[in-house]
């Protein structure tokens, strides 16, 4: 079984300082975790991705994201945020059973609010 | 990079209709279709899992004969809404992953469904 925890369901940040939005997962296997953005109306777009590789991820606009053992944890950063990021933003795992490997199990998502 | 095409965006169409939506990998085969549905301000529910060539496997508590889905080719896998009534109203996306181990899913934009 997996399950992921998004822990703040809103996030509200300025522009120009930096975003942290947290991912907490649980899986019985080795993981796969990825990042989704979806802007209103929008599908969901690919920010990022860790497939037991490097654990400190770079994906694009300048988001990252650290895989953590030890905390479960699989937290988003970007060192300053911009208007356009203001989104909905997704944590997703996928097990590595091969039963259910290409199965995702999605957060409740956190909503990322950018001011001036 | 891989995409993935949904047709059509909107759909507005009086209670009883069937509704017919598309999604085309246009770029890659997807032996793997998925089809979510997705409820204001929540996250995405997997429906269910189209391949192709055989028939789609329904997430518990989906009606199959309510949400008809067909993957005729690699490229295509279609969802029928049928006789839909108002409350299947929603945000519906599709997915599909290009072939190979640990590639992520790639979405479509999604189709707004609207039933009066």
């Amino acid at each position: 079984a997996q399950s992921v925890t998004q822990l703040d369901s809103h996030v509200s940040v300025s522009e120009g300082t930096p975003v942290l939005l947290r991912c907490n997962y649980s899986s019985s296997y080795s993981p796969s975790l990825f990042w989704y953005v979806q802007h209103p109306n929008k599908g969901l777009q690919l920010l990022l991705k860790y497939t037991s590789a490097a654990t400190l991820v770079k994906g694009i606009n300048g988001f990252e994201a650290e895989f953590k053992k030890s905390e479960t944890s699989f937290h988003l950063t970007k060192p300053s945020a911009h208007m356009s990021d203001a989104a909905e933003y997704f944590c997703v795992v996928r097990g590595g059973n091969t039963g259910t490997a290409s199965k995702l199990t999605f957060g409740t998502g956190t909503r990322l609010q950018v001011t001036l | 990079g891989a995409v993935v095409s949904q047709h059509p965006s909107r759909v507005i169409c009086k209670s009883g209709t069937s509704v017919k939506i598309e999604c085309r990998s246009l770029d890659f085969q997807a032996t793997t279709m998925f089809w979510y549905r997705q409820f204001p301000k929540q996250s995405l529910m997997l429906m269910a899992t189209s391949n192709e060539g055989s028939k789609a496997t329904y997430e518990q508590g989906v009606e199959k004969d309510k949400f008809l889905i067909n993957h005729a080719s690699l490229t295509l896998s279609t969802l029928t809404v049928t006789s839909a009534h108002p409350e299947d109203s929603s945000f519906y996306i599709c997915s599909a992953s290009v072939p190979g181990s640990n590639q992520p899913q790639h979405f479509g934009d999604g189709t707004r469904l609207s039933i009066l």
